[in-house]
């Protein structure tokens, strides 16, 4: 399975929103609402932010949120803030139970 | 609470195998898979499977098929992963995850902490 393309990079300043894309190679994304993001800081462990497209775990700030629509999914990051800044990276289930991610977005918050 | 923990760092020479622990606390282990995942230096996230801890059965990726074994002791909650013939390029942190379920697991939460192995002549 083809990795799911990301930006290499997106920045933005405190307080401002930002939206990391996640675009599948074929329909990978369109035939299921399985997208999942993670937050990793350098160093750090993968970290989940929201699954299922939408849902947001136990303890993750509302100010992330997710969409999706055909065959690219969103991470949208309202009211930036300096904890934010690290690398973010989607994934998806695909067809026979597989898993891709995406080669991950690094965010600058400035 | 749930935690993964995993074995320390491992130095392997090139051609040998490794074999990466991940002991599980806090839930039921048979009623979640546990994912591996695997980083490079600088580099991103590479899925390397994930195994039902309820029956044993492994879904690997077709790239990883011939070198990569998972495996689960239930008696205590310890799931491994085993590469074989290992290169260079192998040289990564390696990390284990719980799937939210024994079926189409789509997410991993929480993550242990990472096992760096090295692979070095």
């Amino acid at each position: 399975q083809s990795a799911l393309t990301q930006p290499a990079s997106v920045s933005g300043s405190p307080g401002q929103s930002i939206t990391i894309s996640c675009t599948g190679a074929s329909s990978d994304l369109s035939a299921y609402s399985f997208i999942s993001w993670y937050q990793q800081h350098p160093g750090k462990v993968p970290k989940l932010m929201l699954y299922d497209v939408t849902n947001r775990p136990s303890g993750v700030s509302n100010r992330f949120s997710g969409s999706k629509s055909g065959n690219t999914a969103s991470l949208t990051i309202s009211g930036l803030q300096a904890e934010d800044e690290g690398d973010y990276y989607c994934a998806s289930y695909v067809s026979d139970n597989t898993i891709v991610f995406g080669g991950g977005t690094k965010l600058t918050v400035l | 609470q749930v935690q993964m923990v995993q074995s320390g760092r491992e130095i392997k020479k090139p051609g040998a195998s490794v074999r990466v622990s991940c002991k599980a606390s806090g839930y039921t282990f048979s009623s979640y898979a546990i994912t591996w995942m695997r980083q490079a230096p600088g580099q991103g996230l590479q899925w390397l499977g994930w195994i039902n801890t309820y029956n044993g059965k492994a879904i690997l990726p077709q790239k990883f098929q011939d070198r990569v074994t998972m495996t689960t002791d239930t008696s205590t909650s310890t799931a491994y992963m085993e590469l074989r013939s290992l290169r260079s390029d192998d040289t990564a942190i390696y990390y284990c995850a719980r799937g939210q379920a024994n079926f189409r697991v789509r997410w991993f939460d929480p993550w242990g902490q990472g096992t760096l192995v090295t692979v070095s002549s």
